[in-house]
């Protein structure tokens, strides 16, 4: 069965610190990864996108990584401001299976000043 | 970029009525769309996945005659909840798959529904 395994479940930084996300995955075949922002009562909004190509990719102050040979990606979130709070959710997308998406439980930031 | 509407962005009902969420793929035609169901502290889940034009892939456990999905166009999907119990109250997500290019899934803003 195809798993996104997300960690942590949860985590507290300080305003201006940075941290990273990380996202372990067994989907395959395997077409893309995408990181979501979503904040609380809204819908996921898209971050970043990367193919098994691809190593890293940059959005601002966020930077994913994909190592697509152990299957993990991260998210690094620079500089983090209070904006940055909200549920960020790893999404592995299938290239058969009618490219079927399977999602990461999420972790969600809480940026205190 | 790819826009995906749903309207109301919240609703409250009474048990035993039914309430209809609209999505709309503003932008591009969507030959696919899917209902997502998310509780609170949780990630999305598939409920149904519709084509244009044809009947709705309800995924196991959801009650096909209590979410009614339409699809009547490129660009609309509806989902209704009939006969609606505070257990349905919860945030309903809709995303639409271009259907052309590489297929990519766009969300929409989601929609609150409150049964009381």
């Amino acid at each position: 069965k195809n798993q996104v395994e997300q960690s942590p479940q949860s985590l507290i930084i300080l305003e201006g610190k940075n941290c990273t996300l990380q996202c372990n995955y067994t989907v395959s075949p395997f077409s893309n990864l995408r990181w979501y922002k979503q904040d609380t009562g809204r819908g996921p909004v898209s971050l970043t996108i990367m193919t098994f190509s691809e190593n890293t990719k940059s959005n601002g102050r966020y930077t994913a990584t994909l190592d697509a040979d152990t299957k993990q990606s991260s998210l690094h979130i620079t500089a983090s401001q209070l904006s940055d709070s909200a549920s960020y959710i790893c999404v592995v997308r299938e290239s058969s299976n009618d490219y079927k998406l399977s999602f990461g439980a999420g972790t969600t930031v809480t940026v205190r000043a | 970029g790819a826009v995906v509407s749903q309207h109301p962005s919240r609703v409250i009902c009474k048990s035993g009525t039914s309430v209809k969420i609209e999505c709309r793929s503003l932008d591009f035609q969507a030959t696919t769309m899917f209902w997502y169901r998310q509780f609170p502290k949780q990630s999305l889940m598939l409920m149904a996945t519709s084509n244009e034009g044809s009947k709705a892939t309800y995924e196991q456990g959801v009650e096909k005659d209590k979410f009614l999905i339409n699809h009547a166009s490129l660009t609309l999907s509806t989902l209704t909840v009939t006969s609606a119990h505070p257990e349905d109250s919860s945030f309903y997500i809709c995303s639409a798959r271009d259907g052309q290019g590489i297929y990519e899934q766009y969300f929409g803003p989601g929609t609150r529904l409150t049964v009381t």
